[in-house]
């Protein structure tokens, strides 16, 4: 079964708005990232927290993650057609050995 | 894209015959992935590599081979192309693991689109 689990599958919203995407997991982590992915190319990373953060700030970005929870949430601010993309966590399970687990990804339509 | 790049970038192919895609990174970089991407599976490891000659499976390992002679070359083989494995075929990078053996960010390159009729 997938690792990351991704909710919503698919978000619209309009520009200037605020984007939240959660991700879910299931067991023990040392890290969850996200990534974002415009159509027809590869991924870009975003951003890393590590398990012992529990938030994070990028520009425009904010993670979160509850441990206790299993679940890390992506906040974009103030959002702009630019960031429609699909959005994907990765989590780095414990004892994994430099493998990430992606989940099937967030679609994100900002309206002009 | 990082210093990544990926050949063909597009292919098609029939049904059977052998298929390579390299992956070609120049950041000196230790690990090296190949993944795939269809709808609704996200993306999905086939193999990896964590050093020149060093390599093991992935989540969906069955009918592909890889290998790695130098740093910054992976190389992924379908050794026998079956229409299953149509797919988007990324690759990926990252520096060396920290302590303890945590992961850090992946790069990836720009995609190979594999068409098998």
């Amino acid at each position: 079964s997938q690792q990351g689990e991704e909710d919503p599958q698919a978000l619209s919203i309009q520009e200037g708005e605020n984007a939240t995407m959660n991700c879910s997991y299931k067991t023990s982590i040392n890290n969850l990232q996200w990534y974002r992915q415009n159509s027809g190319r590869g991924l870009v990373h975003l951003i890393l927290i590590r398990s012992n953060e529990r938030e994070k700030h990028s520009g425009r970005l904010r993670v979160t993650l509850d441990t206790s929870k299993k679940s890390s949430s992506l906040l974009i601010t103030a959002s702009r057609a630019a960031d429609t993309a699909s959005y994907f966590c990765a989590t780095d399970l414990t004892g994994a050995n430099s493998k990430l687990t992606f989940g099937k990804g967030i679609t994100l339509s900002v309206r002009p | 894209d990082a210093g990544i790049t990926q050949s063909p970038r597009h292919k098609v192919t029939e049904t059977g015959t052998p298929v390579t895609l390299r992956c070609h990174q120049t950041e000196n970089h230790r690990y090296m992935y190949w993944y795939r991407q269809d709808p609704g599976h996200g993306l999905r490891l086939i193999h990896y590599s964590y050093g020149v000659k060093d390599t093991d499976k992935g989540e969906v390992s069955d009918g592909y081979s890889v290998s790695r002679s130098k740093t910054e070359d992976f190389l992924l083989t379908l050794e026998s192309a079956t229409s299953s494995q149509t797919s988007v075929y990324f690759c990926a990078i990252s520096e060396s693991v920290g302590l303890a053996g945590k992961t850090y960010e992946q790069y990836f390159g720009p995609g190979t689109r594999l068409t098998v009729t």
